[in-house]
């Protein structure tokens, strides 16, 4: 069974940094792309950032270049979304996906960006 | 604003066949696949259809996709209550090198 579980959620205040992983199992994690979708409260989901299998390939939102880095650890089957200068507008709950378009997710992570 | 443009709303009745739509360019929608996702309160979205038209295996054969040119549609037949939820398209876009989702439809069983 694929699992995806995401941590490292929390409360930051702006301008602040938090990274969150995923945990992949179930599935042969370096054979997938992987990605990070947000849904702001009571919003809409926004896509944010996937990789390709090797981490040679990886595309943002443009509301998060520069700020945001997604990587990942293909022997340890985890994927991270490092977020630096984080803004009241990055709240949201972040969920991992797996696959090119999105075929699995984790159950989020939510990111309360506040002062 | 969202670059897939989805009705905020849809309904329909128990049995009922209802669709729902996605617009969007030549960028996204028509030139590269479509995909659905359903999202019950509280949970993860869940993939529905891929490529168009595909289901991933346990999705019902009642939720179907079509594509024609820039635009999409969800067709879920034989409505039951527990498809009140809300649904979202999503593409990859061209232009701006991303994913691009619709804004969601909410469904609602009457």
């Amino acid at each position: 069974e694929v699992q995806l579980v995401e941590s490292g959620g929390g409360l930051v205040q702006p301008g602040g940094s938090l990274r969150l992983s995923c945990a992949a199992s179930g599935f042969t994690f370096s054979n997938y792309w992987m990605s990070w979708v947000r849904q702001a409260p009571g919003k809409g989901l926004e896509w944010v950032a996937n990789m390709n299998q090797d981490g040679s390939e990886k595309y943002y939102v443009d509301s998060v270049k520069g700020r945001f880095t997604i990587s990942r650890d293909n022997a340890k089957n985890l994927v991270f979304l490092q977020m630096d200068s984080l803004r009241v507008e990055d709240t949201a709950v972040y969920y991992c996906a797996s696959g090119n378009y999105f075929d699995n997710w984790g159950q989020g992570s939510l990111v309360t960006v506040s002062s | 604003q969202s670059v897939l443009t989805q009705p905020p709303s849809a309904s329909g009745t128990p049995g009922q066949r209802v669709t729902i739509s996605c617009s969007g360019s030549s960028s996204n929608i028509g030139d590269n696949t479509v995909s659905w996702y359903r999202q019950l309160p509280g949970t993860a979205p869940k993939l529905l259809i891929y490529s168009e038209n595909q289901r991933p295996s346990g999705v019902p054969d009642r939720f179907s996709g079509s594509k024609s040119g820039t635009s999409a549609s969800l067709a879920i037949s034989g409505l039951q209550s527990e498809d009140e939820t809300d649904y979202y398209c999503a593409a990859w876009d061209d232009s701006l090198s991303g994913w691009v989702f619709g804004g969601g439809t909410r469904l609602t069983v009457l």
